[in-house]
């Protein structure tokens, strides 16, 4: 198994909505990380997770939240987002933190209406 | 100034063509990624090079770490080809941050 499997694909959200994405690997990698992309941008880094704690924070916004609670699942929980935070989020997990190719899932993309 | 420099941005190519996607970088790195995103959203890894060269099928990857640059190949090209190709730049030990290139936006004609 070497994907990196997201939920939902898709999620409409109002701004005042409390609402989760999922992501979920089985490679038994120990690093997993939150991404956002914007059209025509390469991927922006919000959170890294090593070892099933939160190593690295990119200044994200405190409306989102990850979580990890175990080392196969990331959760990147969403509130009070604002129309600009429409995007498309990517997970992506690797064998460790300073090592090993990237695998990305699909995404999920959002929409803040 | 971009620590990634892509080149071309964009690039149409006719099915069969050979195309070369340029990528150089200005800082230290402990490897390099070549990344496939086609649309719609995921990202697929196609290599990740720390010295020399590699090859998947049709596509060939090379780095020259002296000149701090990078090639991705694509021989006989393909529609299925078309893709948005991201070179990423590994930083060191900053557990696997990345400085991510601009991306080439290729479209293969039939």
């Amino acid at each position: 198994d070497t994907e990196v499997t997201q939920t939902p694909k898709h999620l409409v959200m109002g701004m005042t909505n409390k609402k989760s994405l999922k992501c979920e690997q089985h490679m038994g990698h120990r690093a997993m990380y939150w991404y956002k992309q914007k059209a025509k941008k390469p991927p922006e880094l919000m959170f890294v997770y090593s070892y099933e704690k939160l190593s690295i924070n990119e200044s994200v916004p405190s409306r989102f939240s990850p979580e990890c609670p175990n080392s196969s699942l990331l959760n990147l929980h969403l509130h009070a987002l604002q129309p600009e935070d429409s995007a498309l989020y990517l997970c992506a997990s690797s064998l460790g933190p300073n090592t090993g190719e990237l695998f990305f899932g699909e995404g999920s993309r959002l929409t803040v209406l | 100034k971009n620590e990634v420099e892509q080149s071309p941005q964009n690039l149409t190519a006719q099915e069969g063509e050979f195309i070369t996607i340029n990528c150089s970088y200005s800082v230290g790195i402990s490897a390099l990624h070549w990344l496939q995103q086609h649309p719609g959203g995921g990202i697929v890894s196609l290599f990740m090079l720390s010295s020399g060269k590699k090859k998947h099928g049709r596509l060939i990857a090379t780095i020259n770490i002296q000149e701090k640059h990078s090639s991705l190949h694509i021989t006989a090209s393909h529609p299925r080809d078309s893709a948005v190709y991201i070179c990423a730049a590994r930083r060191p030990n900053t557990g696997n941050q990345f400085y991510f290139g601009t991306g080439t936006s290729l479209t293969v004609i039939p």
